[in-house]
């Protein structure tokens, strides 16, 4: 398998555009999750999925941020509009649960760096 | 509301010294996962602890699980340059939740 797969793996973007940010996570996982990670926040969890369900969408800041698992093999993160302060890198990670029968360690991908001027 | 706290924030070591990153909840966790990202890289998944008062080993790595389930550590001995990262503490709390620690960044100076 080649692991998660994201793209772009860099975005630059003028404020007010939307970004969509894309994963593909490993085929079989149960779960995918979409972080934001910067300087100042560190690594926050945006919103989680199980079987293509959002679970956990307290993380998203708002409402200029969605996140869809329209199939088991792909989930979107969108920004609209994309505003500066949103400039990080955003990783989508995959596992095959969550831990609680098990190690389901998160798979995570190479990230996207969004960059909004 | 539910945080995971990680300390110290940076740590900075001469090659051989040990190392130790402290974890902890302020509410019990179901399990607690511990990843290295290395700079310019992404998180990587190093062990996961779910019973209380579990000790692992990987090598010169020890991991810790608390009694009370709500407090972690990852100890290196002997630290090497490869061993330059930051670690992360993750914590699954009864309600499936995932909370994150905000990292460790230890450098090692050779």
């Amino acid at each position: 398998d080649a692991g998660v797969i994201q793209s772009p793996r860099h975005e630059v973007t003028e404020m007010g555009q939307e970004v969509t940010l894309r994963c593909k996570p490993i085929s079989g996982h149960d779960y995918l999750f979409w972080y934001r990670q910067t300087m100042m926040r560190g690594l926050e969890l945006l919103i989680y999925f199980n079987n293509n369900v959002p679970i956990d969408d307290s993380g998203m800041p708002e409402d200029r941020f969605s996140a869809k698992m329209p199939n088991a093999s792909f989930s979107t993160l969108k920004i609209q509009p994309s505003e500066p302060r949103d400039s990080a890198v955003y990783f989508c990670a995959s596992s095959p649960g969550l831990g609680t029968s098990g190690a389901d360690e998160q798979f995570f991908g190479p990230g996207t760096r969004l960059t909004v001027l | 509301g539910q945080q995971v706290m990680q300390i110290p924030q940076y740590q900075h070591v001469q090659e051989g010294e040990d190392f130790t990153t402290y974890c902890n909840s302020s509410t019990t966790l179901s399990n607690i996962q511990w990843y290295k990202q290395r700079p310019g890289g992404h998180p990587v998944f190093l062990i996961q602890l779910v019973k209380s008062g579990e000790v692992k080993k990987q090598k010169r790595l020890t991991f810790q699980f608390g009694e009370a389930k709500k407090n972690s550590s990852l100890h290196i001995t002997a630290t090497q340059t490869t061993d330059v990262g930051t670690y992360f503490c993750a914590g699954l709390n009864n309600f499936n939740k995932f909370y994150f620690g905000s990292g460790t960044k230890l450098n090692v100076k050779p």
